[in-house]
């Protein structure tokens, strides 16, 4: 059974930008969540996903957005990028909610 | 609202050591609780889980934790560590009702010597 894939893993973006991030969930897993990860800061919640709803969102601003497709594959969105945005961007997806799997990440570093 | 606090941000070892890693945690509700290893460049991995029943439970690697709901604990151990479990370890909990919205320990490297 494959793991949680994410596309691209590593890449460079300049400030202003914007990026998306895709995220692939383990076949039958409805739900997938999104998370940064920092030195600063360590491991963050930014928002969750299920059946093409947004149900649970962290306390990140505006810039950050998503969405989920109706095959459950998800999509984040970072618009105006800072350098503070520079972090590796986990996604996740459950069965059941209360376990669950991440995929490898995507690397973002903001110059 | 949840916290969770390891104890120790970086355990230093000898290969076939035993280890410990710490995790303490605060709750207002029930919580699941978890285990996971990153690898250098990877993701979470799970190692283990307490959900509920046996408050001893087994996880990948020859890992295993004890819940310890009186002082609120979940601490991880393995009695021979290998150079190859040199990673970040984090404690995590997840409400058990409710949004499942887990909360992070800040990690724990763990560093295994030959």
């Amino acid at each position: 059974k494959a793991g949680v894939t994410q596309t691209p893993r590593y890449l460079i973006k300049t400030r202003g930008q914007q990026v998306t991030l895709s995220c692939s969930p383990i076949s039958g897993h409805r739900s997938v969540s999104w998370y940064q990860q920092t030195p600063g800061q360590g491991l963050q919640f930014l928002f969750e996903y299920f059946s093409e709803t947004q149900r649970n969102k962290g306390n990140f601003p505006g810039r950050f957005s998503g969405r989920q497709f109706s095959n459950s594959r998800s999509e984040m969105n970072v618009s105006t990028l800072e350098l503070g945005d520079s972090a590796l961007y986990l996604c996740a997806s459950s069965l059941t909610g209360d376990t669950i799997y991440f995929g490898e990440g995507s690397w973002l570093t903001v110059v | 609202a949840q916290s969770v606090t390891q104890l120790d941000s970086q355990v230093p070892v000898f290969e076939e050591a035993p280890v410990e890693l710490r995790c303490n945690y605060s709750s207002s509700v029930s919580v699941y609780l978890f285990w996971y290893v990153q690898y250098p460049n990877q993701g979470l991995q799970l190692l283990l889980k307490y959900l509920s029943g046996s408050t001893l439970v087994k996880g990948i690697n020859g890992f295993e934790a004890e819940f310890n709901k009186s002082q609120t604990s979940f601490h991880l151990r393995k009695p021979s560590v290998h150079i190859s479990d040199t990673a970040e370890y984090f404690c995590a909990v997840i409400p058990a009702r409710g949004s499942y919205i887990p909360t992070f320990g800040r990690g724990t490297s763990l560093i295994v010597h030959p």
